[in-house]
């Protein structure tokens, strides 16, 4: 069965470094999602992002983080310059509309220290 | 505001037990509720989705209802077994394309 793909599984990194989570979502998926939950919290929402832009984005999405879509393929995250409470696990997720199922990767949890 | 109540945050059964778990949500207007299990340090696994106009949908044996004017859904787990441990997620899709997510039940089928 198609999944979405998230590397790295774990990265941890130093605070006020650059850091790029990268994700391959389902291959025939056109709406693509992060998604954050921090240790013991719900999870929330980021961003979405269809035909090359972002659709939304929540409060949390702020100009330390950007989305991009470099190849037909990837869908990365980069959050700019880490602050410890970015420290979550991050999942990448992907649907074909906004009315389906949305999948999500097994995350990639980042720990700033 | 929209919000996504999950209760109770954590249940203990006994293998065999068919069990419940609940889904509250504010403003009946949704779009539609997707169901999602989370094993301890992993990602979401999808297990049902619900559209808005629908009132329950089944994968086997697990079964989820939908009643939106009272802004709820159940999901009932049929036969628990020890497997079926894990964190169980509510999310809800209104008017926009994100997801707000309840805090979860953590099931614990004990052998």
């Amino acid at each position: 069965e198609p999944e979405v793909t998230q590397t790295p599984s774990h990265q941890v990194t130093q605070m006020g470094q650059e850091v790029i989570l990268r994700c391959v979502p389902i291959s025939n998926h056109l709406y693509f999602y992060w998604y954050r939950q921090i240790l013991g919290q719900k999870v929330e929402f980021l961003v979405s992002f269809y035909n090359n832009e972002i659709s939304e984005k929540s409060e949390i999405f702020d100009d330390q983080f950007s989305v991009e879509r470099p190849d037909g393929s990837n869908f990365t995250l980069k959050i700019r310059s880490t602050k410890l409470e970015d420290s979550a696990m991050y999942f990448c997720a992907s649907s074909i509309s906004t009315g389906n199922t949305i999948y999500f990767g097994e995350g990639s949890w980042l720990t700033v220290v | 505001k929209q919000e996504v109540t999950q209760i109770p945050a954590a249940l203990s059964v006994p293998e065999g037990e068919n069990l419940v778990l609940n889904c509250s949500f504010t403003d009946s207007a949704i779009y539609n509720l997707q169901w999602f299990r989370q094993d301890p340090g992993k990602g979401l696994t999808s297990l049902l989705l619900i559209q808005s106009s629908q009132r329950e949908q089944t994968s086997g044996r697990l079964n989820a209802s939908l009643d939106k004017s009272s802004g709820r859904s159940t999901l009932y787990i049929a036969a628990s077994q020890p497997g079926d441990s894990a964190t169980y997620l509510c999310a809800v899709r209104w008017n926009t394309g994100k997801l707000i997510f309840g805090q979860g039940t953590t099931l614990q089928v004990k052998p």
